[in-house]
């Protein structure tokens, strides 16, 4: 089983829809979630922390869910520059002494006018 | 915004070939990492490294690889003889502490193996 999944897309949406992807984990013993954003061919840059209570940044909405193992991240209001690949990235125990963080396949969004 | 940078942006090699790829990391930054991306596919952790020392390495990091900080501002990662199977982007990135969850990434190195 992957690590991390992510249905890979691509989700196409019209502009000012609103749009969920969705990732799971194996690790049980995960500790931190993350959502980045990767545009095409470039370098992935962190969106937003994922924590349990949920937690909102503008548009973006992001939930965790401990007991399914579960994460997801809700956009809404669509607009063209969300267009781009969203990395679903967990750490395990150990990354906190380590740093490494594993990624998901990516979801890709391409929102049309 | 401070900014990691990398360079080169596109490196070609032919196969059994030594590359370095240099990387800049944010100046007060005192943790680093290596990260591939093969095309079409998910970013990999490489290394991790802190105090001159590899903190964790993947199994895709093999005696093939290793990571220098020759300065107080250059990190390298060189690959002593490339495969066709290196072929990929490779993301520097650096960050404030292992705990902390903002990896700044560079704008990657574009490998190709011929």
């Amino acid at each position: 089983r992957k690590e991390v999944e992510q249905d890979p897309g691509p989700f196409n949406v019209p502009e000012g829809a609103t749009v969920a992807f969705n990732c799971t984990y194996s690790n049980s013993a995960s500790q931190s979630f993350f959502w980045y954003r990767q545009d095409c061919r470039k370098e992935p840059k962190l969106l937003m922390s994922v924590y349990s209570s949920g937690n909102e940044d503008g548009r973006f909405t992001a939930q965790l869910n401990r007991a399914s193992q579960y994460i997801s991240l809700l956009i809404r209001d669509s607009k063209l520059s969300d267009s781009a690949t969203y990395l679903c990235v967990v750490t395990d125990h150990g990354s906190s002494n380590t740093g490494k963080l594993i990624f998901g396949q990516g979801t890709t969004l391409q929102v049309k006018p | 915004e401070p900014e990691v940078t990398q360079t080169p942006s596109h490196q070609v090699t032919q196969m059994g070939q030594e590359v370095i790829l240099r990387c800049v990391p944010i100046s007060n930054h005192l943790y680093f990492y290596w990260y591939r991306q093969i095309l079409g596919q998910k970013v990999e952790f490489l290394v991790s490294f802190y105090n001159n020392e590899i903190s964790e390495k993947s199994e895709i990091f093999d005696d093939q690889f290793s990571v220098e900080r020759p300065d107080g501002s250059n990190f390298t990662l060189k690959i002593r003889s490339t495969k066709l199977e290196d072929s990929a982007m490779y993301f520097c990135a650096s960050s404030e502490a292992f705990s902390k969850p903002h990896r700044y990434f560079g704008p990657g190195t574009r490998l190709t193996v011929l």
